[in-house]
């Protein structure tokens, strides 16, 4: 089976703070996904990446940034955490189209993240 | 731009009914691929079914059912014979072929509750 882990289930911070999410998966997939996840908003895409060193922004990608220096582990960075980004963060990560049509995404249990 | 509108926000019923999940989506994409996942309380989500805008027949698993109709944009799901373990956020999402990733656009989800 897939497993997409995330580091921490629950995180709190503060203002201000620089704030890193790990994701690691372990079925060699090409592509990974950070989410963000509020209610009556679903998921939103903040940013992916295709391969390793490569990223591209989501639909919301302000005040964030991310790392992929190794296939397995995408890193999601908050530069300067504020009180809006406190949410409920989503890895996911899957098989480019090129393996077959439209792979699903798999996704980790998640980090919800509050910051004070 | 894509979307996908679950107009459920929240579903109640009670153990052993029959509930519809409804799902409406906007593409100008001629080939595209919808999915439904499971979000239990734990928090991962978990795939259940993929369907190409090719492929219009419906499917059946076990108590669950999907209704795909191109002519109205719909792909609902549906539990028969409800469990109290059905009780998730269900989450419709719409992929983006282009570029070869694969992107999702999702619904903002719908809570069913089964009670017994």
């Amino acid at each position: 089976d897939v497993k997409v882990t995330q580091s921490s289930r629950y995180l709190v911070k503060r203002t201000g703070e620089k704030v890193f999410l790990e994701c690691v998966q372990d079925m060699d997939h090409e592509n990974m996904f950070w989410y963000r996840q509020d209610p009556g908003l679903g998921l939103r895409l903040i940013y992916f990446s295709y391969d390793v060193k490569m990223k591209e922004k989501g639909d919301i990608p302000e005040g964030y940034s991310v790392s992929r220096e190794k296939k397995e582990r995408f890193s999601l960075i908050l530069e300067s955490a504020s009180t809006n980004q406190t949410s409920m963060y989503l890895c996911a990560s899957s098989f480019p189209d090129g393996r077959g049509a439209n792979q699903p995404q798999h996704f980790g249990d998640g980090t919800r993240l509050s910051i004070l | 731009a894509q979307k996908v509108t679950q107009a459920q926000t929240e579903i109640s019923v009670v153990e052993k009914e029959d509930v519809t999940l409804d799902c409406v989506y906007e593409t100008r994409d001629t080939t595209y691929y919808l999915f439904w996942y499971k979000q239990p309380p734990s928090g991962e989500l978990v795939f259940l079914i993929r369907r190409n805008s090719f492929d219009e027949q419906n499917e059946i698993s076990g108590r669950y059912s999907w209704n795909f109709q191109k002519s109205t944009s719909s792909f609902n799901f549906t539990i028969t014979a409800s469990q109290v373990v059905d009780s998730a956020v269900y989450f419709c999402a719409l992929s983006d072929v282009t570029g070869g990733g694969n992107k999702l656009t999702f619904g903002t989800g719908t809570q069913l509750k089964v009670e017994l």
